[in-house]
């Protein structure tokens, strides 16, 4: 089936800092991609879908100054965590979707940010 | 988005069969229903879908009745690799925003 990688698998950062997070498809185009956040023993929250070239759509609730996405290719979405604090702490799910694979949701192995 | 019931947890054996039923009592005509797996720190993954009675394929079946307000997820002499969270969506087919409820974690005993 496709993949969809994440780097890196965990992180752990100071307060106040900023943390990248990449999500590539890596044997597919894809037409969106997701970022999920879930804590712990907790379900995925939808955080927001991001097209190629295009502005992400936030869920209610998620501030887009704090999580900043990029999706500059059809291959690479990436999620920043600007000035992080440690209830950031979480552990950050992305997925792709292409239309060539109908409209499935790839996900990808997930992202642990632990801030301290 | 219909919302979704499903037991918190289950417990089973390894060469069992283990039925996780979901609730979906408001599902709309369209909507279909889909089955992911989560094991712990990694994404989750697709397991099955369906939209009435019954689908099967390598991993699980899935039977939905006719009036479709509820589905079980069959799973098929249990592994203790099985041992996972099973999350029940239900939403159209070309609703890309997935609504994970709560989910069923299921541990697989020796």
């Amino acid at each position: 089936g496709a993949v969809v990688s994440q780097h890196p698998s965990w992180v752990i950062c100071k307060s106040g800092t900023s943390v990248k997070i990449e999500c590539r498809s890596l044997d597919f185009q894809a037409t969106t991609m997701f970022w999920y956040r879930q804590f712990p023993k907790q379900s995925l929250m939808l955080m927001a879908t991001s097209n190629e070239g295009s502005k992400a759509t936030y869920e209610q609730g998620v501030e887009k100054d704090k999580f900043l996405i990029n999706h500059a290719s059809l291959t690479l979405s990436t999620l920043t965590v600007t000035s992080a604090h440690p209830e950031d702490s979480s552990f950050y799910i992305c997925s792709a979707m292409s239309r060539l694979l109908d409209n499935e949701q790839f996900f990808g192995p997930g992202t642990r940010l632990t801030v301290l | 988005l219909a919302k979704t019931t499903q037991p918190i947890s289950m417990d089973s054996y390894e060469g069992q069969e283990v039925n996780i039923t979901c609730s979906h009592n408001n599902i709309a005509t369209n909507d279909y229903i889909t089955w992911y797996q989560q094991f712990p720190s990694q994404g989750p993954r697709f397991i099955i879908q369906g939209y009435k009675t019954k689908v099967t394929n390598e991993v699980a079946s899935l039977f939905i009745p006719a009036d479709r307000k509820s589905s079980t997820l069959s799973l098929p002499r249990v592994s203790l690799s099985d041992t996972a969270v099973y999350y029940c969506l239900v939403a159209l087919i070309n609703d890309y925003k997935l609504s994970f409820g709560a989910g069923t974690t299921v541990t697989v005993r020796a």
